[in-house]
């Protein structure tokens, strides 16, 4: 069984740029997050989606948008990027939508300079 | 609306002490609770979980923790550190909106020192 995968690891970016960060969920599992954790924070829910639906998002603007695909992969893109995105991003996968343990990816390092 | 305090942002205890992360919730439903661990420049790894059932539940790496509904509380313990414990521990509770949103603590970083 496969963990959750992410990539790139890391990646720089200038502000106003736009980034695609990849997630390959856990075998079995067809609901995918995103969060965003800031240096120092914990990490902010961005949204969740489930069999290729939007079904819940937090506290972020419109320039931050997904997909989920029918292997149940998953891309966050982030367009127009500020300075404030710098953060790592975790994607995490789990069984359903509902209130089940979810299982992290490792992480892309976003900065942008 | 939910939400996590985790008090202390950093412990430091010595190899073979106890180790004890605060964990306060709230929660307008009988809450799902998490506690994760992250090492430097890796992503989140489930400790132990509580949804429903036993009070104490009992993780990896010889951690647990007890589920208070009085005291709005899951502390995490572990009898004995060890080097390999030094890390970020992160509390989470699982929203109730139909999806399955964790709302994190703001951590707390663990030293263990010889």
């Amino acid at each position: 069984e496969t963990g959750v995968t992410q990539s790139p690891t890391h990646l720089i970016k200038t502000r106003g740029q736009q980034v695609t960060l990849r997630c390959s969920s856990q075998s079995g599992h067809n609901t995918v997050s995103w969060y965003q954790q800031a240096l120092g924070q914990g990490p902010q829910f961005i949204f969740q989606y489930y069999r290729e639906e939007e079904n819940g998002r937090g506290n972020f603007p419109p320039r931050f948008s997904g997909l989920q695909f029918p292997n149940y992969s998953s891309e966050l893109n982030v367009n127009a990027l500020e300075l404030d995105d710098s953060a790592l991003y975790l994607c995490a996968s789990s069984r359903d939508r509902g209130r089940t343990e979810a299982f992290f990816g490792q992480g892309t390092r976003l900065t942008v300079v | 609306a939910q939400s996590v305090t985790q008090l202390g942002s950093h412990v430091s205890v010595s190899e073979g002490a106890l180790v004890l992360l605060r964990c306060n919730y709230s929660s307008s439903v009988p809450p799902y609770l998490f506690w994760y661990v992250q090492y430097p420049n890796q992503g989140l790894q489930l400790l132990l979980k509580y949804t429903t059932g036993a009070t104490l539940v009992k993780g990896i790496n010889g951690f647990e923790a007890e589920f208070k509904k009085s005291e709005t509380s899951f502390h995490l313990t572990k009898p004995s550190a060890h080097m390999s414990d030094a890390a970020e521990y992160f509390c989470a509770v699982s929203s109730s909106g139909g999806y399955n949103k964790l709302i994190f603590g703001a951590g707390t970083r663990l030293a263990v020192h010889p």
